[in-house]
Parts: C-alpha cells; sequence; structure tokens
C-alpha cells in the first residue's frame, strides 16, 4: 500500500531564512503524481507545488522549489526568503492509481519575526 | 469559473438530525470527492466518484451517503449526525491524476 510520511510534526524558521520540509513515501508505481498543499488557518487547501514522477527536473514556483529525489522515493519542499505568510500547515500528498491522494500527517510551519 | 463551491460554510446539528453538504463544481472533473479533518490532523476520504452514477467508499465511510446524479454536483448526506462527526469537511475535484481542487470547507459541530 502507498504510504506518505512527515517525519517533522512542526518546524520554525526565522523571517527571510531558507527551510526545508521533508517527505518520503512508498509506492511500486513509476509514473505518479506529487504535490505539496498549504493549510493556512483559514482551513483552506491551496496548492503550492506538484511534481510529475516522469520529469527529472524539479518544481519550482517563484520561492518553493521541490528536490525529488525518486530512487529515495523523496520529496522535500524548500521555501525561501520565508514569509510571515507562509505560515501554516503544510501537507505532502502522492496520487495513487485509482486516482485518490494519499496525505501525509502535515507538518506545521511557523515564522518567526 | 467558480472552482470547488460548498455549502453551506457552518453548520451546527443536534445528535440524530441528518442534513446534506453541498458540493458543486464547474470545471467538468469526472473525479470528486468528500473529506473529513479533524482538529489537528489529516484529511481523512469520506466517499468518491469518478463520474456521474459512479460511487465508492473511502477511508471513513460510515455515518455518511454521496450520490452522482450530474458531473457537477456531489452532495454529502449526513443520516444521523453524532458528535464523532463534528469536523471540517472538504470536497474536492480533479481530472485525472493531475491536481486536486478543494472547496472552502464547511464547519460543522454536533451537539
Amino acid at each position: 500500500a502507498q504510504t506518505v510520511t512527515q517525519s517533522q510534526p512542526e518546524m520554525s524558521v526565522q523571517e527571510a531564512e531558507t527551510v526545508t520540509l521533508s517527505c518520503t513515501y512508498d509506492t511500486s508505481e513509476s509514473d505518479y503524481y506529487l504535490f505539496w498543499y498549504k493549510q493556512p488557518p483559514s482551513r483552506q487547501m491551496i496548492l503550492v507545488i506538484r511534481q510529475e514522477a516522469y520529469k527529472q527536473q524539479n518544481a519550482t514556483e517563484n520561492r518553493f522549489s521541490v528536490n525529488f529525489q525518486k530512487a529515495a522515493k523523496s520529496f522535500s519542499l524548500k521555501i525561501s526568503d520565508s514569509q510571515l505568510g507562509d505560515a501554516a500547515m503544510y501537507f505532502c500528498a502522492y496520487i495513487s492509481s485509482n486516482y485518490q491522494l494519499i496525505w501525509g500527517a502535515g507538518t506545521k510551519l511557523i515564522i518567526k519575526p | 469559473n467558480a472552482g470547488v463551491t460548498q455549502t453551506p460554510k457552518f453548520q451546527v446539528l443536534k445528535t440524530g438530525q441528518s442534513m446534506t453538504l453541498q458540493c458543486a463544481q464547474d470545471m467538468n472533473h469526472e473525479y470528486m470527492s468528500w473529506y473529513r479533518q479533524d482538529p489537528g490532523m489529516g484529511l481523512r476520504l469520506i466517499h468518491y466518484s469518478v463520474g456521474a452514477g459512479i460511487t465508492d467508499q473511502g477511508e471513513v465511510p460510515n455515518g455518511y451517503n454521496v450520490s452522482r446524479s450530474t458531473t457537477e454536483d456531489f452532495p454529502l448526506r449526513l443520516l444521523s449526525a453524532a458528535p464523532s462527526q463534528t469536523s471540517v469537511y472538504f470536497c474536492a475535484s480533479k481530472g485525472g491524476k493531475d491536481t486536486q481542487y478543494f472547496g472552502p470547507g464547511t464547519r460543522l459541530t454536533v451537539l
């Protein structure tokens, strides 16, 4: 069965610095998608970034980038120049072969001013 | 293009009452799903649908019913509300094996 593991329940970073959130997953499939979602206190689920497994190039969206290591089944999120608005829960997710999202438990990111 | 809409945003029920949470999407997505999120936890799948007329159970289906008569709508029915169903409910849709879009959520309290 596919699983997604986020080993950091909580992370904190100083404003303007860089932080990396970890995510590992387990699957026997070769073609899949991975996602990072952000959930601020408003509870809205917001897509941060997505990665297609067949693409070797790491996805980047402005200050957000991923380090996708397919062989190691690792999908970490790097946030550069952290801002107060980045404070939120971050969830890593994987799409399984039956199109269902498998979710990690989440990492709470705290930004220190 | 409104994306995924959910109503109501907030609801308070008494134990034993029934109600329907509404969800609609205007992106012509085949796949729709309902999740619940309890405090401090991630999302758990309740039910999902891969197209009109097709529904299936997720991880936590007990106490909930769904139907999918049209591509656009995917209502979630609570048959007899219990305090354990106090949660935030999210509806989501996606096209194929790609990005899932979420509604704003419904915060449900069962007394």
